[in-house]
């Protein structure tokens, strides 16, 4: 099983700023990586499905890149909607698994 | 609108059992796999099972093997996933999600159905 290691674990940061949001794979996954978003009592919304491909409807100020191993959700400038817990899934290996999160909290 | 309503959820006593229920909307539900994925309370996301298309191909993950079944029932836009020998591990929100891009990046989520497994 591929294990998903995120970091930080909370990362606190002002509206404006920019956030960078890692996923490090335990074995390479190619590009089949995706990133969700999910906010409290809410279901999550897909952003970015392989590794840098945003979603339907994703504003582009969410950046999605890396292959193989290392990934990036990178959102340029921090709306206040933005703050939420964000997780990486790898579907390149059964089973499907997903990271730990990081929580994205105001500064 | 696309939408997926689960239901079914509830609170069971450790070793019972539970059906869930997920009803599609607006989508051409007989063309795309269907999954579930669950989530412990303050917890991250597990995926748990899926069925494809034409209901012939199915997957459950480890922890929930041999102790779950997944159907669908094309005619009726809904997939099934029952539940027996609950475990107190078990507890959880269960999210019904497909994927409109033939991939397994789910774009697609219900609003989700609690289970508790308690005594």
């Amino acid at each position: 099983e591929i294990v998903l290691t995120q970091s930080p674990g909370t990362l606190s940061l002002s509206p404006g700023e920019r956030a960078t949001l890692s996923c490090r794979a335990s074995q390479s996954v190619t590009s089949d990586v995706a990133w969700y978003q999910q906010k409290l009592g809410q279901a999550p919304r897909l952003l970015i499905s392989g590794a840098s491909t945003r979603a339907t409807g994703i504003p582009d100020r969410f950046s999605g890149s890396g292959s193989g191993t290392d990934f990036t959700l990178t959102i340029s400038r921090l709306e206040p909607e933005d703050f939420a817990v964000y997780y990486c899934q790898q579907y390149g290996s059964s089973p499907i698994t997903f990271g730990q999160g990081t929580r994205l909290e105001i500064k | 609108e696309v939408q997926l309503v689960e239901s079914g959820g509830g609170l069971v006593q450790p070793g019972g059992s539970l059906r869930l229920s997920c009803s599609a909307s607006g989508i051409m539900f007989n063309i795309y796999a269907m999954h579930w994925v669950r989530q412990a309370p303050g917890k991250g996301l597990e995926y748990v099972s899926a069925i494809s298309s034409n209901g012939r191909t199915t997957y459950y993950a480890d922890s929930v093997k041999g102790r779950s079944t997944i159907s669908r029932d094309n005619s009726k836009n809904t997939v099934y996933l029952e539940m027996s020998s609950l475990r107190v591990e078990d507890t959880a929100v269960y999210f019904c999600v497909c994927s409109e891009y033939g991939m397994f990046a789910f774009n697609i989520w219900g609003q989700g159905t609690m289970v508790t497994v308690s005594s």
